[in-house]
C-alpha cells in the first residue's frame, strides 16, 4: 500500500543550526510529495511540494528534493530560527486524479535560542 | 484568505453521547475532509466529500458518520462516543481538479471523551 515514514522526533536544535528531517515513501505509480507544517495551536499549512522526480520544492528557506531512486523527500533548512518550532508532516498524493493525502506520523521540531 | 473554521477548539463529552463536530469553509471548495491526529500516527483520513450529499470512507471510518447538506459545511458525527475517540480532529477543504489542489486546514477540535 501507500505509506510515508518520517524520522522519529522530537528534534531539538539550537538557533542557526542546519536541519534535516528525513522522509521516505512507498507508493504505486508516481506520487506528488508535500511537506506540511503545524505551528502551535494552528491547523496544518502547506510548506512546499514537488510533483515529479528531481523537482525541488522550496519555501521560507526550506527545501526538499523529490528523489525517485531513493523514494525520499527529505526536508532541509540551512539556518533554523526559533519561529520554525512546529510539527512537520510529510505527505503524498497517490495519483493525479485523487485528492486524498497520505501523511507521515509527524516530527516535532523545537529550536532553542 | 481561505478560511476553514471549526465549531469548537475544545470539547469534553461522556461515553455514549452523540457528538457533532462542525466545519465551515468560505472559499467555495468542492472537497472537504475530516482527519484525526494522534501522536505517533500522524493524520488519518476518516471521511471525505467531493460534493454536496456525497461522501466516501477514508482509512478509519468506523464509529463515525458525516453529513454534507450544503457546500460550505461538513459535519462529523460520533454516534456513540467512546474513550478511544479522544483525539484532535482536523477539517480541511480543497478545490476539485485533476492536478493537486492545496488542502486548507482548520485549527482543529480537541475532543476528550470521559
Amino acid at each position: 500500500g501507500n505509506s510515508v515514514t518520517q524520522m522519529e522526533g522530537p528534534v531539538t536544535l539550537s538557533e542557526e543550526a542546519f536541519l534535516t528531517i528525513n522522509c521516505t515513501y512507498t507508493a504505486t505509480g508516481y506520487p506528488s510529495l508535500f511537506w506540511y507544517v503545524q505551528y502551535p495551536g494552528e491547523g496544518l499549512q502547506l510548506l512546499l511540494k514537488a510533483t515529479k522526480a528531481d523537482d525541488k520544492g522550496s519555501n521560507k528557506g526550506f527545501e526538499a528534493t523529490y528523489r525517485k531512486e531513493t523514494t525520499s523527500f527529505h526536508l532541509e533548512k540551512g539556518s533554523v530560527q526559533v519561529s520554525d518550532s512546529a510539527v512537520y508532516f510529510c505527505a503524498l498524493k497517490v495519483s493525479q486524479g485523487a485528492q486524498k493525502l497520505v501523511f507521515g506520523q509527524g516530527t516535532r521540531l523545537t529550536i532553542n535560542p | 484568505d481561505v478560511k476553514v473554521t471549526q465549531s469548537s477548539r475544545y470539547l469534553v463529552k461522556r461515553t455514549g453521547e452523540k457528538v457533532f463536530l462542525e466545519c465551515v469553509q468560505d472559499m467555495d471548495h468542492e472537497n472537504m475532509f475530516w482527519y484525526r491526529q494522534d501522536p505517533g500516527l500522524g493524520l488519518r483520513l476518516i471521511y471525505f466529500s467531493y460534493d454536496v450529499k456525497m461522501k466516501e470512507k477514508g482509512d478509519i471510518p468506523e464509529g463515525y458518520s458525516v453529513s454534507r447538506e450544503k457546500k460550505e459545511r461538513f459535519s462529523l458525527i460520533l454516534e456513540s462516543a467512546s474513550t478511544n475517540q479522544t483525539s484532535m480532529y482536523l477539517c480541511a477543504s480543497s478545490l476539485r481538479g485533476t492536478s493537486y489542489n492545496e488542502q486548507f486546514f482548520g485549527p482543529g477540535t480537541r475532543l476528550t471523551v470521559l
